[in-house]
């Protein structure tokens, strides 16, 4: 079936990087984008960005430009976000879904997600 | 501050319908017929309900519904269920250098 299988958790100290890997299988995964989502304990969802599985085009949430760095691997269907310099808000569940096509809004399939703490 | 903005609560009984409103301007939800609804359960992943205003994925129930009037998108769920209780939040494509921008997310309870 169609799943997207993430990392596991992970535990960081402010300033350090986290980069959380994104497993897909059971369809082509050079047809559709990735994009990555968080949520804050207790809070909303908040978009982080997109990456073409097909070219690697990526589009990023301003408020992180400089600070994530999207990536994909063909070879092994295999998504990742890479984020540098941490801050303890940065403590969330990180989810990565498949984008239709057509709409970079639109996202379909969810990893489990991956729970990412910063603390000193 | 989320972008658009969402009732924090709604409410119904079994059988009943609901609406939950997602507010945005003509920057995002009034610009775009790109507006995308998802339901969450507590410690669960987010799950498509709705896309492109009005669209349901395969497999979602007709029970829900998506319009759009102006800067205003609304998700309608009607004969409602204990299995709908749930978080709700709206998403839209906006024209600002985010692209994609969620609702505060709305909490449906099931009475």
């Amino acid at each position: 079936q169609v799943q997207l299988v993430q990392s596991g958790a992970e535990v960081k100290k402010p300033g350090a990087s986290v980069k959380v890997s994104c497993k897909a299988s059971g369809y082509t995964f050079t047809s559709y984008g990735i994009s990555w989502v968080r949520q804050a304990p207790g809070q909303g969802l908040e978009w982080m960005g997109w990456i073409s599985a097909y070219n690697g085009n990526t589009n990023y949430a301003q408020k992180l430009q400089g600070r994530v760095t999207m990536t994909t691997d063909t070879s092994t269907s295999t998504a990742y976000m890479e984020l540098r310099s941490l801050r303890s808000d940065d403590t969330a569940v990180y989810y990565c879904a498949r984008t239709l096509p057509i709409d970079l809004n639109a996202f379909d399939i969810w990893g489990q997600g991956t729970m990412v703490t910063v603390s000193s | 501050q989320s972008a658009l903005t969402q009732p924090a609560s709604v409410s119904g009984s079994p059988g009943q319908s609901i609406t939950i409103s997602c507010t945005g301007t003509s920057s995002d939800v009034g610009g775009y017929n790109y507006v995308s609804w998802y339901q969450q359960h507590p410690g669960k992943a987010p799950k498509l309900m709705i896309y492109e205003v009005s669209n349901r994925p395969s497999g979602v129930s007709n029970r829900f519904s998506g319009s759009k009037s102006g800067n205003t998108a609304s998700l309608t769920i009607s004969g409602l269920q204990a299995e709908d209780e749930a978080d709700y939040y709206c998403s839209s494509y906006t024209s600002s250098s985010t692209h994609v921008v969620f609702g505060g997310g709305t909490k449906l309870t099931v009475l």
